[in-house]
Formats: C-alpha cells, structure tokens, sequence
C-alpha cells in the first residue's frame, strides 16, 4: 500500500509564496502528481514529478526527491483565486492511476 | 474538445434503487478509473480499467460494480445503493502516450442516496 501524507489547511496572504508539502511511504516509485481543486469541481492537472528536482511552469514550481519520499508544490505571488484543495498522488508499483492524498485547503486572504 | 464526461451531475435516490453513473472520454484513452470523494478522506479509487474488458478492484470497490465494453466508457453501477454511498463521484482517463501522463477528471456526479 502507499501512505501520502500533506497538511489538513494552509493559510497564506496574497502576493506572497507558500510551500505545500506532501510526503509518502511507497514501493516502486514511478511518479508523484499535483493536482488544483476549487470546492465542488473536478482537479485539475498541475505538474508531475518523475525525477528528482525543481520543475517550474509559470507562478508554480514543483520539487521532487524520491530518496527522501518528499515533494512540495510551490506557489508564488498568491492571488486570491489560488484558494482552493491541492491534492498530491502517487503513481507506483506499475499502476497507471495514481493515489491521493487528503488534499491541503489553501486559504488566501487579502 | 478534449474532455470526461459523467452524466448525471446531481442524483438524489432511494436506498436499494439500482442506479447507473455514465462515463464517457473523446481522448481514445486506454486507462480509467472512478473515484469518491468525501470531507476528511480525499479522493479514494473504487475501480479501474487498463483497456477494453480489463477492470480491476480499487482501494474501496464494495457495493459497486464497472464495466469497460467499449473504449471509451466506463459506467459505475451501484446495484443497491445504500447511504455510505452518499459522496461526490469522479471519473478519470489518461494515457500512456509520452512523457505527460496527466490524468483528465470529468465534472463529478454528487450522489445522495437516502
């Protein structure tokens, strides 16, 4: 089985960066996923992890280390519409669907 | 457009009442698979499917069951709901095809069975 773990909530002010972390316990790594959820919509996709490093795309960047099972999604110049459920999951063991995490509610306020 | 369809967005029944959530992906995609979502517990998966008649049991496949007759398709059926069964619904397709390996979520089906 995969154990993901990452905070419940997050509160951040607007224009500044928070860090979303997200740890996991698994065997046969292939590759860890970010996704954004507003309540009551569908994620989307934001990155996927397969190596270790940084992965920038625009105000959001995505690190990965797989020796210490650890990633975090970085978000920059928060605007108010960033608030929202990031969710972390795991590809592993040759699956091709990945599991979640509980998800991390970022608030951002004024 | 690209895109996961599920049908119906909203469905309020009847404890025991035989119910069918639709799926359906435009992307040719070989994997899907369905999730629930509940406060607390995060996206939790039911089934999956890696192509045409091959399923497979998820982390929580009780009470449910799947087909996968056709590509692009992949209803989940509730034979007899029950309350647990009250949750938001999401259906999930990707591919294997290159190094982007995202999944593509459809709008979810919010489930009240009482």
């Amino acid at each position: 089985g995969q154990n993901i773990d990452q905070p419940t909530e997050m509160t951040a002010t607007e224009g500044a960066i928070v860090q979303i972390n997200c740890t996991y316990q698994t065997s046969g790594f292939n590759g860890l996923f970010w996704y954004q959820q507003h309540a009551g919509e569908a994620p989307t996709f934001l990155s996927y992890n397969v190596l270790d490093g940084l992965e920038e795309k625009g105000r959001f960047s995505s690190f990965l280390s797989r020796s210490k099972g650890y990633s975090y999604l970085l978000l920059k110049e928060l605007q108010m519409k960033d608030s929202a459920s990031y969710l972390c999951a795991v590809r592993s063991g040759g699956s091709y669907i990945p599991t979640f995490g509980r998800g991390t509610s970022l608030i951002v306020h004024p | 457009e690209a895109q996961v369809t599920q049908n119906p967005r909203y469905l309020i029944t009847v404890t025991g009442k035989k119910l069918t959530v639709t799926c359906s992906q435009n992307m040719n995609h070989e994997y899907m698979s369905w999730y629930r979502q509940d406060p607390g517990l995060g996206l939790r998966q039911i089934y999956y499917s890696m192509n045409v008649e091959v399923t497979d049991k998820g982390d929580v496949p009780e009470g449910y069951k799947v087909s996968r007759k056709e590509k692009r398709n992949f209803p989940l059926i509730l034979e007899s709901p029950s309350p647990n069964q009250t949750s938001l619904y999401f259906c999930a397709s990707r591919t294997q095809t290159g190094g982007r390996t995202e999944a593509f979520f459809g709008q979810g089906t919010r489930l009240t069975v009482v």
